[in-house]
């Protein structure tokens, strides 16, 4: 079965300094990806997503992430961290069936020293 | 207004009472999902339905129960609330670009946030 691993469930990072949240997939056949961010009390909204066009995927915010099928990683990346970025942030992978599910990691939560 | 919302956002209820909670999205998408939200497990999913009248389960479907009449709505229904189901719900719909709906995106609500006691 397909799995999504976030290494992590904290990363804290001071203002201005670059983010790193790291996301591994389990699976044979490189699935479709996402990740997503989620603010106090709200939604979940999309960041990025790769879908097997550019490994390098740029999304809102400034936030990138990078495909690697050697690695089985889908690393989110931004140069420098805002105050704004203080949230949890999820992984996902897409079931590769008629579903059409998202397999989620167990989260990331983001917190930004000033 | 367009998009997808949940209602309600918060609510209490006691253990074995029915509990209903309501998603409606305005982009007739066909797929319409539901997950549960809880600590150490990122959101997992309950029930599925590709189109009206088409449901599924999911990951954890024990003790709930959906129904899709019309494409716009999908209710989730907890028919006797038990507290391990004290969680946040999230309600998502999937787009479709006309292509491949696995390059679409899932739109999420809200979120309901249920207490029981």
């Amino acid at each position: 079965a397909q799995s999504v691993t976030q290494l992590g469930s904290h990363v804290s990072v001071s203002e201005g300094a670059l983010v790193l949240l790291r996301c591994n997939y389990s699976s044979s056949v490189p699935p479709y990806l996402f990740w997503y961010v989620q603010y106090p009390n709200q939604g979940l909204q999309l960041l990025l997503k790769y879908t097997s066009a550019a490994t390098l995927v740029k999304g809102i915010n400034g936030f990138e992430a990078e495909f690697k099928k050697s690695e089985t990683s889908f690393h989110l990346t931004k140069p420098s961290a805002h105050m704004s970025d203080a949230a949890e942030y999820f992984c996902a992978a897409l079931q590769m069936d008629s579903s059409y599910k998202l397999i989620f990691g167990s989260g990331t939560r983001l917190l930004v020293r000033p | 207004d367009a998009g997808i919302t949940q209602s309600p956002r918060y609510k209490i209820t006691e253990t074995g009472r029915q509990v209903t909670l309501m998603c409606h999205q305005t982009w007739s998408h066909s797929y319409m999902f539901w997950y549960r939200q809880d600590l150490g497990h990122g959101l997992r999913l309950i029930y599925y339905s590709a189109a009206a009248d088409i449901t599924d389960k999911g990951e954890v479907p024990d003790g709930y129960v959906v129904s899709r009449s019309k494409t716009e709505n999908f209710p989730l229904t907890l028919e006797s609330a038990t507290r391990s189901q004290t969680s946040v719900y999230f309600c998502a719909s999937l787009g479709t670009s006309g292509g491949d709906l696995g390059t679409d995106t899932q739109y999420f609500g809200p979120g309901t946030r249920l207490t029981v006691l």
